[in-house]
């Protein structure tokens, strides 16, 4: 059970739109839709931003957007704002366990 | 809105049994699924693994010889036990809502650092 690939670092400027990928295999992310997106700022916990790859919980800013494709999910904040600065996490079912990404740091610049 | 908090020692001697508690307030533990992950410092989340509103568990095979976790329905509380620690099990914890049907942690605590040394 390896962890998902994310890319350590992303950053765009306010305003502007910023993508983070999450790549596995086709036993977790490209087997099941079930991909989460969670965003953790520094001493927090995280916070679930997306599940069963698209869908947002309440609460959550529709800039704030999932896709897939494959065995790669995908993150995509549109309309970046200071607030959004902050560490993702993507996760994956994988077969009655679950499994993490790398994590990616987002800054904005 | 549920509100999970977990407690428990936070230093643990090599060897020894990592013993914390989750208390849910807000909801019932009699529904829904609780499960608990851990985050080493300046590094990523792992799922250790979770337990079923019934009691039915499954953890993360990398874990699952020295994890334990278990259900307290009479205190609203759900547990975690992981045995013969070493320094690389050095983690914040944390405790967290399941939702089973979308693999999603819906609700966390807020996290308790436990430190394995002598």
């Amino acid at each position: 059970q390896s962890a998902l690939t994310q890319p350590p670092s992303a950053s765009g400027s306010p305003g502007q739109s910023v993508t983070i990928s999450c790549t596995g295999t086709s036993s977790d992310v490209g087997g099941y839709n079930y991909v989460s997106w969670y965003q953790q700022h520094p001493g927090k916990a995280p916070k679930l931003m997306i599940y069963e790859v698209t869908k947002r919980p309440s609460g959550v800013p529709d800039r704030f957007s999932g896709s897939k494709s494959g065995n790669t999910a995908s993150l995509t904040v549109s309309g970046l704002q200071a607030e959004d600065e902050a560490d993702y996490y993507c996760s994956s079912y994988a077969g009655s366990t679950e499994v993490f990404g790398t994590g990616t740091k987002v800054t904005v610049l | 809105q549920v509100q999970l908090q977990e407690s428990g020692p936070g230093l643990v001697k090599p060897s020894e049994t990592l013993s914390l508690t989750c208390t849910v307030s807000g909801g019932s533990i009699s529904s829904h699924y609780w499960t608990w992950i851990r985050q080493p410092p300046g590094k990523g989340l792992e799922w250790i693994g979770y337990i079923s509103y019934s009691g039915s568990t499954n953890y993360n095979p990398s874990l699952k010889s020295r994890v334990t976790v278990s259900l307290d329905t009479s205190k609203n509380q759900f547990s975690l036990k992981l045995s013969s620690v070493t320094a690389a099990d050095t983690a914040v914890y944390y405790c967290a809502k399941f939702s089973g049907p979308s693999w999603a942690l819906l609700s966390w605590g807020q996290g308790t650092l436990v430190t394995v040394s002598s």
